[in-house]
């Protein structure tokens, strides 16, 4: 059964302060890595698709990475603005298009 | 370009009373969505479609029915709301189901309560 897990569930953290969200996944053949933003009352915001393991892509201050088992959304000097909530999801072998998602991590930048 | 819009917003119904979510596109994408996402869950997908004419269930189906008539327009009709059926619903759109060009692009949602 296809799985993703999001950690921390929730993240705190000061202006500039550097850190990284993680993506757990378990999938039948990786067809696509998916990150969105999402802010409150809102719908996602597409972010980044990854393919492959090695591969990464950077938007800004966001820079996503990919392995056989997990992805990493690392936030350079991250600013109140990018306060969001962050969704993880996969696309595996098989599927029509639909996603899994997590249940993602709340990050929280104070000024 | 509107990308994916959602009719209505806010809705609350009764418990057995039916009703219509509304979903457009202006993209000319191929494939459609139906999600709905609970508190602190992730999204679930309901119903899903690769073109007009053909549908197909997703996760958690039941209570639910769509059509596509259209490539632009994916209802999601509720015939007997029930208070399970109280959620946040996202419609989603993408070019291609896989490979390149499958990123899906959500609309802004309605927020339903059943009561």
């Amino acid at each position: 059964e296809d799985q993703v897990t999001q950690s921390p569930e929730a993240l705190r953290l000061q202006e500039g302060e550097s850190s990284s969200l993680n993506c757990s996944y378990t999938v039948s053949g990786l067809r696509g890595l998916f990150w969105y933003r999402q802010d409150p009352g809102k719908g996602p915001e597409f972010l980044f698709t990854l393919y492959s393991a090695g591969e990464e892509k950077e938007k800004e201050r966001l820079k996503a990475t990919l392995t056989k088992k997990e992805s990493f959304l690392h936030i350079t000097a991250p600013k109140p603005e990018d306060s969001a909530t962050y969704l993880c999801a996969v696309q595996g072998r098989g599927s029509q298009g639909n996603l899994i998602f997590g249940k993602g991590t709340k990050l929280s930048v104070k000024p | 370009n509107a990308g994916v819009t959602q009719t209505p917003k806010f809705r609350i119904l009764k418990i057995g009373q039916s009703m219509t979510l509304q979903c457009a596109q202006d993209m000319n994408h191929n494939y459609m969505y139906w999600y709905r996402q609970d508190p602190g869950m992730g999204l679930k997908l309901i119903y899903y479609s690769v073109g007009a004419g053909i549908t197909d269930k997703g996760e958690v189906p039941n209570g639910y029915n769509v059509s596509r008539s259209t490539t632009e327009d994916f209802p999601l009709r509720l015939e007997l709301a029930a208070p399970s059926q109280t959620s946040v619903y996202f419609c989603a759109s993408s070019y291609q189901g896989q490979g390149v060009n499958n990123e899906q692009f959500f609309g802004p949602g309605t927020r339903l309560t059943v009561l």
